[in-house]
Parts: structure tokens; sequence; C-alpha cells
């Protein structure tokens, strides 16, 4: 049963216009997680993470938000751009183990 | 930046065969992963190694083994493929969870 789940499979989303992403886990133990970035025939890229002992994560374009209580992060790109449209991958981990436990993935299309 | 190298990029073989996946990493460090990427399910992992010699399963592992000989260098082995092991296969490397893990760009294996 998967861990981390990302119920959306896609986003649409108008250039220049926020992109917001979803991912829900069910294991309360997660201490650290992670957003991966993959275009098509590519491995997945590092993006941005978060501990769980903070409740929000900045780089650039990029925030990640952290809930607990809901078990519940977001990702969010403000402002789209065309080079953002690809598959976005929730990653969650415990600090002293070595494993990532992936959600399915979103795909993201922004529209010029 | 780790560089993370997979020796095919496409890979068509037989149900039956002894298929071999290659990765080699161009930095040393100590983790090494194997994943496989299907629609729907996201990134699951298979196999991992914390050091030489040193492997351990992950979510996946039946119908897979590992080898890990020399740090740089970690091989995920397919005894006797079958069409359910019709996947993209993804490695990754590095040093800890805090900086995220470097992917290769994977193997499209398609077993006939």
């Amino acid at each position: 049963d998967q861990q981390v789940k990302q119920n959306s499979p896609s986003l649409s989303v108008q250039e220049g216009r926020i992109s917001i992403l979803n991912c829900d886990y069910t294991n309360s133990m997660f201490d650290y997680f992670l957003w991966y970035k993959k275009y098509p025939a590519e491995g997945p890229t590092f993006l941005i993470s978060i501990s769980s002992i903070k409740d929000k994560n900045e780089d650039g374009r990029f925030t990640v938000f952290l809930n607990k209580s809901a078990k519940h992060l977001s990702l969010h790109i403000v402002p789209s751009q065309p080079g953002d449209s690809a598959v976005y991958f929730c990653a969650a981990t415990l600090l002293n183990d070595y494993k990532l436990s992936f959600g399915a993935g979103t795909t993201v299309t922004v529209r010029a | 930046d780790v560089k993370v190298t997979q020796s095919s990029r496409y890979l068509v073989k037989r149900t039956g065969e002894k298929v071999f996946l290659e990765c080699v990493q161009d930095m040393d460090h100590e983790n090494m992963f194997w994943y496989r990427q299907d629609p729907g399910l996201g990134l699951r992992l298979i196999y991992f190694s914390y050091d030489v010699k040193m492997k351990e399963k992950g979510d996946i592992p039946e119908g897979y083994s590992v080898s890990r000989e020399k740090k740089e260098r970690f091989s995920l082995i397919l005894e006797s493929a079958s069409t359910n092991q019709t996947s993209m296969y993804l490695c990754a490397a590095g040093k800890g969870i805090g900086g995220g893990y470097t992917f290769g760009s994977g193997t499209r294996l398609t077993v006939v």
C-alpha cells in the first residue's frame, strides 16, 4: 500500500499563474519530504525539500508547505512557466533510513 | 553534482532471458538505488546498497537481484525476465537525504 499519495494525476495551468500540487502521506513517522521533477526520457531531478520540523521552505519560484497534523504537503510554483511542464513526484523518508517512498506523480502542463 | 550513467536507454529482451542493467556514478557516494517507474504507481524501490557488497531489499525485490562489487557501480539483474518486468528502470546515487539523490536517465526495458 502506497504511503505517499498524489491524488491528482494531472494539472493544467496558464503561464504566469500559480500551480499547486498536493501530496498526502499515511506514515506519521516520516520526517523529511522532497519534490522531484521529471521530464520525458530523463531521470527525476531534485527540486526542493522540507524537514518535518518546518512548515514552509522556499526556493525561488518554488515553495513547499507542510501540514503535519493533516499529513499533507503541497508545492506551489509561482509564476508558472512553460519549462515547468513536467511530472512532479512527492517523496518522503525517515532520516535514519535511506529509502524514499514516492507518490504516483502529477503531470503539470503550463499553457501559453 | 553527481553524474549517474545507465548503460542502455532502451532494451528489448525475450521472456526467460537473464538481463543486466548497469549503473555507474562518478562520485564517491555510498548510497545507490534501483527504482522502477510505472504509470499510476510512481517510483517503487527494488533494491538499494549503502556500501560495497552491501545490499538491502526494497519494496518489490521479487524477480530481481543486485551486485555492487565496486563503489561506483551498481547492477540490477533480472534472473529470468518476464513480461510484467517491462518498465522504466531508474538508478540513483547520493550521500544522504538532505540534498536529494541524483538519478540516471533511465533504461526503458521491454520484455517480449
